[in-house]
């Protein structure tokens, strides 16, 4: 059984810029879930794709977006970044819209210089 | 607003004491989970409590899930330094579809 993976591992980006993020959902799975973790805090839930759709938003301005592909692989992407944007970025993988455990992957370390 | 208050958040104890770690909240979850992070890497899920009052036990680790489902807590015995990282709990609400994170307690063994 294939874990979570995520790419790239690190990335450092200016203000401005935008940036793409990814994620391989885990054999079976059919959610994935992204999350922001800032330095010394828990992770804040980003959205959520459920069969190639949206299923779900936490306060995140729409300058962050995101698409599920048909395997149920994901990819986030931020425009216009701020330097409030660096962070650890998670994607966690489940089943059935998130209603059961979800599985994280090792995250992207985004740095905004 | 974090719906989810970890307690403490950070705990510095000797290889072979014992120690808990709460997860408090005024809402109900239908389900928490308990995670451990190590610095640089994703969370990995350690246990799932699902009903009021039940107790979970994965070796040394001892969760618990409150009779109203609105907290939790992790109890370790005899704590080594591989125990050493960050303990996340993370509630799902009625119907959500979302983890609520608690910001972590961190946890360091000294041998």
């Amino acid at each position: 059984e294939t874990g979570v993976t995520q790419s790239p591992t690190h990335l450092i980006k200016t203000r401005g810029q935008q940036v793409t993020l990814r994620c391989s959902s885990q054999s079976g799975h059919n959610t994935v879930s992204w999350y922001q973790q800032a330095l010394g805090q828990g992770p804040q839930f980003i959205f959520q794709y459920y069969r190639e759709e949206e299923n779900g938003r936490g306060n995140f301005p729409p300058r962050f977006s995101g698409l599920q592909f048909p395997n149920y692989s994901s990819e986030l992407n931020v425009n216009a970044l701020e330097l409030d944007d660096s962070a650890l970025y998670l994607c966690a993988s489940s089943f059935g819209g998130g209603r059961y455990e979800q599985y994280f992957g090792p995250g992207t370390r985004l740095t905004v210089t | 607003t974090q719906l989810l208050e970890q307690s403490p958040q950070f705990l510095s104890i000797q290889e072979g004491e014992n120690l808990t770690v709460y997860c408090n909240s005024s809402s109900v979850f239908s389900s928490l989970q308990w995670y451990r992070q190590e610095p640089g890497e994703g969370p990995v899920l350690l246990v799932t409590v699902v009903t009021g009052g039940e107790v979970k036990k994965l070796k040394r680790l001892t969760f618990q899930f409150g009779d109203a489902r609105k907290d939790s807590s992790l109890h370790i015995t005899a704590a080594q330094p591989g125990d050493t990282g960050l303990y996340l709990c993370a509630g799902a609400q009625e119907g959500g579809n979302k983890l609520v994170f608690g910001a972590g307690t961190i946890l360091r063994v000294k041998s």
